[in-house]
């Protein structure tokens, strides 16, 4: 079983839409949760971290956590064109690293 | 602030032939240091990571290494190249374990 899991879509919004992103983990003991944007051809860019259960916003973007359940998702409000990318999902497994989901494709239509 | 230096930013490389990709990191001292594998359309894959000088972890067996001679300068090395080595090379940072990883702009390394 992958530790961090996404589906890689793609997953296809209507411009203005809410586009919603969603992960997993299988790490009952992990604490910190990142979601990257990642532009075709360009390096993972952080966008929101979030530690505890319930939701963080910021801007168009809120992130919730629910560790019960070891889900975390990311809401994109009023999506835009340029919010097309891939968004990668990682969480501390206690290792010495992040470990990264393999991302879901999101396409915001015009 | 803290900046992260990757280069070069592409790399058409014969099989066969060596490998040097380096990483700098400004604005921190002692960063815990990664270098990351993306083939095309899949997630990231650890390959060496360092919490100091000389201190080089592996994640899988490869023909890759990694050296860190200096605090904030990391190394990611091949002596022989093979055409699977071609991919999305990432060099990042964290302060720790558990938070945020940073990462520099990436090496695409094409092996032919």
């Amino acid at each position: 079983q992958k530790e961090v899991e996404q589906n890689s879509g793609p997953l296809s919004v209507p411009e203005g839409a809410i586009a919603s992103l969603n992960c997993t983990y299988s790490d009952r003991g992990s604490q910190s949760f990142f979601w990257y944007r990642q532009y075709s051809g360009k390096s993972p860019e952080l966008i929101m971290s979030i530690y505890s259960n319930g939701d963080k916003e910021d801007g168009r973007f809120t992130a919730q956590l629910n560790k019960a359940s070891q889900y975390v998702s990311l809401l994109i409000r009023d999506s835009q064109p340029s919010d097309s990318a891939t968004y990668l999902c990682a969480a501390d497994t206690g290792r010495r690293a992040l470990t990264f989901g393999s991302g879901t494709r999101l396409q915001v239509q015009p | 602030s803290q900046t992260i230096h990757q280069w070069p930013a592409t790399l058409v490389q014969p099989v066969g032939s060596p490998l040097s990709l380096e990483c700098t990191v400004e604005g921190t001292s002692n960063p815990n240091l990664y270098w990351y594998r993306q083939a095309a359309g899949r997630g990231l894959q650890l390959l060496f990571y360092s919490v100091g000088i000389g201190q080089i972890s592996s994640e899988v067996p490869q023909n890759l290494s990694a050296s860190r001679p200096q605090d904030r300068q990391f190394i990611l090395s091949s002596k022989k190249l093979l055409l699977s080595d071609s991919g999305f090379y990432l060099c990042a940072w964290h302060r720790d374990s558990i938070t945020e990883a940073f990462f520099g702009q990436g090496t695409r390394l094409t092996v032919v």
